[in-house]
């Protein structure tokens, strides 16, 4: 059993399209971050986020703690927002947990 | 800054070679994360240091990997000997406090293909 789970596994959208992806977990959280992994493989933090909601341009994030999911948004998406995104939970014993990844690919 | 510091991008090497793979944190970050990828696993964390000690080894896979961090601007991951099970890219990150509070800030990777 996973511990984070991811959904959808691949995307694929049209530029300008609104796009979800959801994340799911089942234990106790410090926090949740959701990374962004592009294609030549770097991997940059995107939220870090223990309650509520964040925004940072056309990325939005959410969390609902009690529901134990949370949603990252892609506004107006471009084709470069085309990688991998991925869920991490951080636990209060300093573990974390990661999920598989979700695959957005965004057509011009 | 330069931001987090991983050396080799790229090894190959034989099996039963020793592996050494390089890190250098961002300055001023007290912790420092090894993370290894691979395609059926994904991201999985190996091993955390604070203030260069090891707090958290419980994902170092088996006896052949260690890590040390003799200073606080560098880190090392070793595999001896390695396997081609342990192809895979290694990450290194680096953040203020710990990753729960804190955001990590990753290195290039350094792809490892074991033969």
């Amino acid at each position: 059993k996973n511990e984070v789970e991811q959904s959808p596994q691949n995307l694929t959208a049209q530029e300008g399209e609104f796009i979800t992806i959801n994340c799911s977990y089942s234990v106790g959280i410090s926090a949740l971050h959701w990374l962004q992994q592009h294609p030549g493989g770097g991997i940059v933090s995107l939220f870090m986020l223990s309650s509520g909601k964040k925004k940072h341009g056309r990325l939005i994030a959410t969390i609902n703690i009690q529901e134990k999911h949370s949603s990252l948004h892609i506004t107006a998406s471009h084709p470069r927002d085309s990688a991998v995104y991925i869920c991490a939970v951080s636990l209060p014993g300093n573990q974390f947990y990661f999920g598989t990844g979700t695959s957005l690919t965004v057509i011009p | 800054d330069a931001g987090v510091i991983q050396s080799p991008r790229h090894e190959v090497t034989e099996m039963g070679q020793e592996v050494t793979l390089r890190c250098k944190p961002i300055s001023g970050h007290d912790y420092l994360f090894w993370y290894r990828q691979t395609m059926m696993r994904g991201l999985e964390l190996l091993i955390y240091f604070n203030n260069n000690v090891p707090i958290d080894d419980s994902g170092m896979p088996e006896d052949r990997f260690s890590a040390k961090m003799p200073n606080a601007s560098f880190s090392t991951l070793k595999i001896q000997p390695s396997e081609p099970r342990d192809s895979a890219v290694y990450f290194c990150a680096s953040s203020r406090w710990i990753g729960g509070s804190d955001t990590q800030y990753f290195g290039p990777g350094t792809r490892l293909t074991v033969l």
